[in-house]
C-alpha cells in the first residue's frame, strides 16, 4: 500500500469553529509532513514529524496545532482560523528526514474554506 | 542554502510536441533532485529522482530527466507530449541538513504549468 489518505476531502468552517484535518500512512514511513498550498503555487512546509516527535515547526501561528498520535496517524487541529487560512493542506510521508534520497509520498489533500 | 529555480511559470505545447520543463539548483555538491506532478485539485505524485546513480533518470509517463552537473540543471523531457500531461510539475531539491540539525528536507521550485493543445 504507497497510498498516503486524508480526510475530509473538503472542509467549510467559520472563524470561531475547531476542527481537525487527519492524514493515515501504512507503509511504515517515519517522517510525515503538513504543507499549506495555495493556488498556483509550491507547498509551504508548515511541521514536519520524524519518529511521532516534532521535529520542524515552520513558525506556523498556534492556530494550527499537530499531533502524531502514532507513526501512521498525523492531525491537524484548527481553531480561530483566518480566511486567508483558506487553502489546499496536504499531508506527506517519507521513509525519514535522514536521508535526502527519500522521496515524500502525498496524500489527496483537504479543501479548506474559512468564512 | 539550498533552491531550484524553474524557468517560466507556463509553457505552452501542442499534442505530440516535445514537452521540455526546466529546472536548474544551486549546490557547490551534488543534490538529490526530484521531479513531482500535480493535477488539479489532487496531490503531488513523484515523475522521478535523482540520486547520484545515473544521471539519465526514466520516469513514469515516459518522462526522462537528464542531471548536468556543469550547467547545474535537472530539465524534465518527453518526446511526445498528451492531454492527459497538462498539470502543474514543481522541481524539488533536497541537499543541505536542515538548519534544526541533520534532516534533509526538500525545497520546490515554483512550478511550471503545463498545458497540452490539441
Amino acid at each position: 500500500d504507497t497510498e498516503v489518505t486524508q480526510t475530509p476531502k473538503h472542509l467549510v468552517m467559520g472563524m470561531t469553529n475547531k476542527k481537525s484535518l487527519k492524514c493515515e500512512q501504512h507503509m511504515g514511513h517515519r517522517a510525515m509532513y503538513w504543507y499549506k498550498q495555495k493556488a498556483k503555487k509550491p507547498p509551504e512546509l508548515m511541521f514536519v514529524y520524524s519518529y511521532e516527535k516534532l521535529s520542524i515547526n515552520e513558525s506556523v501561528p498556534s492556530r494550527f496545532s499537530p499531533e502524531c498520535p502514532n507513526s501512521s496517524l498525523l492531525n491537524l487541529h484548527l481553531h480561530a482560523l483566518q480566511p486567508e487560512d483558506s487553502a489546499l493542506y496536504l499531508c506527506a510521508s517519507s521513509r525519514s528526514i535522514t536521508g535526502g534520497y527519500n522521496e515524500q509520498f502525498f496524500g489527496p489533500g483537504t479543501r479548506l474554506t474559512v468564512l | 542554502a539550498q533552491s531550484v529555480t524553474q524557468l517560466g511559470s507556463h509553457v505552452s505545447v501542442s499534442e505530440g510536441a516535445l514537452v521540455l520543463l526546466r529546472c536548474n539548483y544551486s549546490s557547490s555538491v551534488p543534490p538529490y533532485l526530484f521531479w513531482y506532478v500535480q493535477y488539479p485539485n489532487q496531490g503531488l505524485q513523484l515523475l522521478l529522482k535523482y540520486t547520484s546513480a545515473a544521471t539519465l533518470v526514466k520516469g513514469i509517463n515516459g518522462f526522462e530527466a537528464e542531471f548536468k552537473k556543469s550547467e547545474t540543471s535537472f530539465h524534465l523531457t518527453k518526446p511526445s507530449a498528451h492531454m492527459s500531461d497538462a498539470a502543474e510539475y514543481f522541481c524539488a531539491v533536497s541537499l543541505d541538513p536542515y538548519p534544526s540539525g541533520g534532516s534533509y528536507i526538500p525545497t520546490f521550485g515554483r512550478g511550471t504549468s503545463l498545458i497540452v493543445h490539441p
